[in-house]
């Protein structure tokens, strides 16, 4: 069964200091992969994905992810957080035209 | 219009009573999906239309869950006998096709059951 796993539900970093959430994703082939950032009342964003190809993707907002196909996993990261990057963020999968599997979130807090 | 569009955006009812929640999707998405949030959780599949049929519906919890997207666009989702454990957010996503491509959120109805 496909299922995505987020270890971290929260996360406090200071702006300016460089940010890695986790997700690990478990499934006999490789899915797609996406990280979604969800901000308070508002609907979920795609930040970047993952269909195949070169292993390190960036997406909007200075984000970039890296697919490691060895340790099932697809981290995001970002070099310099700003305040406005407080937000919960989604790591899920896709195969083929199914739907998306989602990680239950990391939430992110960012202090000055 | 330019995004997915839900409505209502919030909905209060009383325990037992009929709800309908509808999606409006991007304009040309063939592909519908619906999921519900709870709290402090990922949104969970529910169901997913290809056009008019519902292609998959296997994340619909029981037969008081039914969805509809008649013309292919617009679909409602719609709850009987509404129990408290249905308060959520339920997500409406369009995309342009299921494969390859970005499926689009809307910003939800949240749902409480009281």
């Amino acid at each position: 069964a496909q299922s995505v796993t987020q270890p971290d539900i929260h996360i406090t970093v200071s702006e300016g200091a460089s940010l890695e959430l986790r997700c690990n994703y478990s499934y006999g082939a490789t899915p797609y992969l996406f990280w979604y950032v969800q901000s308070p009342g508002q609907g979920l964003q795609l930040l970047l994905k993952y269909f195949s190809g070169d292993t390190l993707v960036q997406g909007i907002k200075g984000f970039e992810a890296e697919f490691k196909r060895s340790q099932s996993s697809f981290n995001l990261r970002k070099p310099s957080v700003h305040w406005s990057d407080a937000a919960e963020y989604f790591c899920a999968s896709q195969t083929g035209a199914n739907n998306l599997f989602f990680g239950t979130g990391t939430r992110l807090t960012v202090i000055p | 219009g330019a995004g997915v569009s839900q409505t209502p955006s919030n909905k209060v009812t009383e325990k037992g009573k009929y709800v309908e929640l509808r999606c409006d999707p991007i304009s040309g998405h063939t592909a519908l999906y619906w999921y519900r949030q709870s709290l402090g959780q990922g949104p969970e599949f529910l169901i997913y239309f290809q056009g008019t049929g519902a292609a998959d519906d296997s994340g619909l919890p029981n037969d008081r869950f039914f969805a509809v997207r008649p013309e292919g666009s617009v679909s409602t989702l719609k709850i009987q006998r509404t129990e408290r454990g249905d308060s959520a957010v339920y997500l409406c996503a369009s995309s342009l096709n299921p494969m390859n491509t970005e499926a689009f959120f809307g910003q939800g109805t949240r749902l409480t059951v009281v």
